[in-house]
């Protein structure tokens, strides 16, 4: 069956320092693979997408950016954290080249709180 | 470009009544529609989806949701809630030319004993 892992599960980081969270996708292969930011009261708000290797969408412009390395991992990096950089970050995971309506599958997420 | 409006972000029924959470779309072509669950602290976990093969689509823990096109909606409805229904519900939408999804802002629901 597949899995995905998502960490660190907290994380408290002073503004201006950089940031590095990791997601890992196991049991498929060529997966889809997203990045979202949940705000209170603001639901779910796509970053990053990636349909493979090195191939990476930005939905909105900000201070983060993603690499995919390696075919299951999707990683959400910054240089320099601001403090409207603070929210819980999902990592998703869905089949590629099926239909479009192959369902998300969500990490458990990352509390990030910019100090 | 496809979206949803979630109507009410709170809802506070009593432990065995029903629960509905109003869901609209807007889309120019016939959506893919999806309803998640999130409990504290962890990710969304889907409770079912609209794909056009029947208007009345039944998910796990009792749910279900019905796909109305003349009236833009996918609501969500369970006959009698439980205490462990307590979470937040989140809508989506995709309009088929990507593997994108929109969703709602939520709506946090709680259960009185």
């Amino acid at each position: 069956s597949q899995t995905i892992h998502q960490w660190p599960a907290t994380l408290v980081q002073p503004v201006g320092s950089p940031l590095s969270l990791e997601c890992t996708v196991e049991g498929t292969s060529n997966p889809n693979l997203y990045w979202y930011r949940q705000a209170a009261g603001r639901g779910l708000q796509l970053l990053f997408y990636s349909v493979g290797i090195g191939q990476i969408s930005s939905e909105v412009p900000q201070n983060l950016s993603a690499s995919r390395p390696q075919d299951r991992q999707f990683i959400l990096s910054s240089k320099k954290l601001l403090l409207s950089d603070s929210g819980f970050y999902l990592c998703a995971w869905s089949s590629a080249g099926g239909s479009y309506n192959s369902p998300l599958h969500f990490g458990n997420g990352t509390r990030l709180t910019v100090t | 470009a496809q979206s949803v409006t979630q109507l009410g972000s709170h809802v506070s029924v009593s432990e065995g009544a029903l629960v509905l959470l109003r869901c609209n779309y807007s889309s120019s072509v016939p959506p893919y529609l999806f309803w998640y669950v999130q409990y504290p602290n962890q990710g969304l976990q889907l409770l079912l989806k609209y794909t056009s093969a029947a208007t009345l689509v039944k998910g796990i823990n009792g749910f279900e949701a019905e796909f109305k096109k003349s009236e833009t909606s996918f609501h969500l409805t369970k006959p009698s809630a439980h205490m462990s229904d307590a979470a937040e519900y989140f809508c989506a939408v995709s309009d088929r030319s990507d593997y994108k999804l929109s969703f709602g802002a939520g709506t946090t629901v709680t259960v009185r004993a």
